[in-house]
């Protein structure tokens, strides 16, 4: 079974700009949440969709958003890019809500950085 | 919200001897905790998990304690090998959110 998918793999941008990154989850995985990682932070929750809706979000600002479609795709989307935006950023999925014990299945990460 | 504090930040050891990460966690609503280990230039991977219910958990080599008074669990490696070498995160999620949180990590050298 394809695992969880995230595109692009890298990207760079300049302060201002905005991105949208993808993620696709694993078959029958319905939650999809995503995970800022920088050195020294460790994983930073930004939200999780479950069935379309936004169930959670983290402590980030509203530059940051996202979605999930009907196929349990998801995007994020950060808008008015900082040079603190610089991150991988992650997308988990998983047959439950967070908040409940399944496992997360991690993507590679897409690489952002701001110039 | 839940806050998860994970000690050390890093961690060598000598192949062969033991490690132990611990965390902390604040809120007492949480039922479950789940360790992941990230190989360098790799996605993180669950290794172990515990529910609120369990005190211990033993895979192999790895084991994890949880002590709900004191709100901390542990994650113990016996006998390493260099391919326990990663950043190591533990998290914690409360029943009643829709929301994991994650220590900062603990990256572990095993020394050949």
């Amino acid at each position: 079974k394809a695992g969880v998918t995230q595109t692009p793999r890298y990207l760079i941008k300049t302060r201002g700009q905005q991105v949208t990154l993808s993620c696709s989850p694993i078959s029958g995985h319905r939650s999809v949440s995503w995970y800022q990682q920088t050195p020294g932070q460790g994983l930073q929750f930004l939200f999780e969709y479950f069935s379309e809706t936004q169930r959670n979000k983290g402590n980030f600002p509203g530059r940051f958003s996202g979605r999930q479609f009907s196929n349990s795709r998801s995007e994020m989307n950060v808008s008015t890019l900082e040079l603190g935006d610089s991150a991988l950023y992650l997308c988990a999925s998983s047959l439950e809500l967070l908040g409940g014990t399944g496992e997360l299945f991690f993507g590679e990460g897409s690489r952002l950085t701001v110039l | 919200g839940e806050n998860v504090e994970q000690h050390p930040s890093t961690l060598s050891v000598q192949e062969g001897d033991s490690a132990v990460i611990k965390c902390t966690y604040s809120d007492s609503a949480s039922n479950y905790f789940p360790w992941y280990k990230q190989e360098l230039g790799k996605r993180p991977q669950l290794i172990i998990d515990i529910r609120s219910n369990v005190g211990e958990k033993k895979d192999q080599r790895i084991a994890v304690t949880l002590n709900k008074t004191a709100k901390h669990f542990s994650l113990h490696i016996t006998e390493t090998q260099p391919e326990d070498s990663a950043v190591y995160f533990c998290a914690a999620t409360p029943s009643n959110d829709y929301k994991l949180s994650f220590g900062a990590g603990t990256t572990v050298t095993v020394r050949a």
